[in-house]
């Protein structure tokens, strides 16, 4: 079964520093990887996407994120963080053959401090 | 070009009664499907329709159901609404049946709050 993890519900940096929101996911078979953002009140809009392209995935609004298959991993970063970068972040999956649906990671909040 | 909408924004009903939500997907797209955002439990996958067809479930109850028209717009009604259905009901549509293919492009979603 697919399942991906987020590690911290919640993470704060200075505005200026670096991103880091952690995504680990869990199958045996490499799966799609999606991270998406949900500003409040809002629906969830894609960041970037890994489908066994390039491991370096860039997206949008300067973030870019890395496939590590030894480490089952797909960690989203950003150089600097800017104050408009607050808020939840929800690292997906998907399997490579069967259903379509996304699983969802519990998602990780970010505050910016100025 | 316009988004993947939802209506009504917000929507509130007591218990036992039966909700209808409504989405309309970008134009193109063929698939929608219906994700549940509960306080939480975070974000679940409900349905997914294709071609007017329902491709796949989620782990819900049956009194969750829904369809797909002509249009390739959808609705996701909920029936005998109970208190824990109190979320953010979001959709979502894509254009292609294979996910690598095509990314899934999210509505604003429809709060539903049950009393």
């Amino acid at each position: 079964a697919q399942s991906v993890t987020q590690l911290g519900s919640h993470v704060s940096v200075s505005e200026g520093a670096l991103v880091l929101l952690r995504c680990n996911y869990s199958s045996s078979v490499p799966p799609y990887l999606f991270w998406y953002v949900q500003y409040p009140n809002q629906g969830l809009q894609l960041l970037l996407k890994y489908t066994s392209a390039a491991t370096l995935v860039k997206g949008i609004n300067g973030f870019e994120a890395e496939f590590k298959k030894s480490e089952t991993s797909f960690h989203l970063t950003k150089p600097s963080a800017h104050m408009s970068d607050a808020a939840e972040y929800f690292c997906a999956v998907t399997p490579k053959t069967g259903a379509n649906n996304l699983f969802f990671g519990t998602g990780t909040r970010l505050t910016v401090i100025p | 070009e316009a988004g993947v909408t939802q209506s009504p924004t917000h929507l509130i009903k007591t218990r036992g009664q039966q909700a209808t939500l409504r989405c309309s997907p970008i134009s193109g797209h063929t698939s929608v499907y219906w994700y549940q955002q509960a306080l939480g439990l975070g974000l679940q996958f409900l349905l997914w329709y294709d071609e007017g067809e329902e491709r796949n479930r989620g782990n819900f109850p049956p009194r969750f159901s829904g369809r797909q028209f002509p249009n390739y717009s959808s609705e996701l009604n909920v029936n005998a609404l109970e208190l824990e259905d109190s979320a953010l009901y979001l959709c979502a549509s894509s254009s292609a049946v294979r996910i690598q293919e095509e990314t899934q492009y999210f509505g604003p979603g429809t709060r539903l709050l049950v009393l």
